[in-house]
């Protein structure tokens, strides 16, 4: 079974460019979560989707982002315009149920804008 | 909201070294996990532990969640071991994780 699956690994922008991360969940996992650590910060939630619906967009820091995932599979996280603090790695994670189940974390897109 | 504390922040280890990393938690949880990131960035999860203790290999964890706490010990650290160690509790349902600050381990030949 593959695991959650992140494109690309790295990215190189300039300031005020878009960049579009993409976040393929583990299959038949409902629950799909976007985190990121910036400037070596702790690591912060971003927003959760259940299947196509986004449930929990809390930690979302301005409406430079979106993000979503149409037909309930992968989800997209695009940043418009990028700026320098956005810097840093962007972690997807993907469970099956909402409690008391294992959350698996893809292994990140690291975003530098320049 | 709650609080996600690591001990020690940071730690240097010589290789063949053993080692235990502390989390400590101010709130009941309904999940709480280890992951370590690697130098490269790469976010890997090492366990699942609510509460109770687990082992895989060179590395076990245990929770006490009536205390609050959970450890992770590492034994016969090797450099591949570097990096920072997470852990991250969930206490509300739907598995917004609250992440500690982290633990940076640098193991040396």
């Amino acid at each position: 079974e593959a695991g959650v699956t992140q494109f690309p690994s790295h990215s190189v922008i300039e300031k005020g460019q878009t960049v579009t991360l993409r976040c393929d969940p583990i299959s038949g996992h409902d629950n799909l979560y976007w985190y990121r650590r910036v400037m070596g910060k702790e690591i912060k939630f971003l927003l959760h989707f259940v299947k196509e619906s986004k449930q929990d967009e809390s930690g979302m820091p301005n409406n430079r982002f979106l993000a979503e995932r149409t037909g309930g599979t992968y989800s997209t996280l695009k940043v418009q315009p990028a700026e320098l603090e956005d810097s840093g790695v962007y972690f997807c994670a993907s469970s099956r149920d909402r409690v008391y189940t294992e959350a698996f974390f893809g292994q990140g897109t690291r975003l530098t804008v320049v | 909201g709650i609080q996600v504390e690591q001990s020690p922040p940071d730690l240097i280890l010589q290789e063949g070294a053993n080692s235990t990393l502390r989390c400590n938690f101010s709130d009941s949880v309904n999940n709480l996990q280890w992951f370590h990131q690697n130098p490269w960035g790469q976010l890997i999860n090492l366990f699942y532990i609510p509460s109770g203790t687990k082992q895989n290999g060179r590395l076990s964890a245990t929770t006490v969640a009536t205390e609050r706490y959970s450890l992770l010990y590492i034994s016969s650290s090797q450099t591949t071991d570097s990096g920072v160690y997470f852990c991250a509790v969930e206490v509300h349902y739907g598995q917004n994780f609250v992440f500690g600050p982290g633990t940076r381990l640098s193991v040396l030949p």
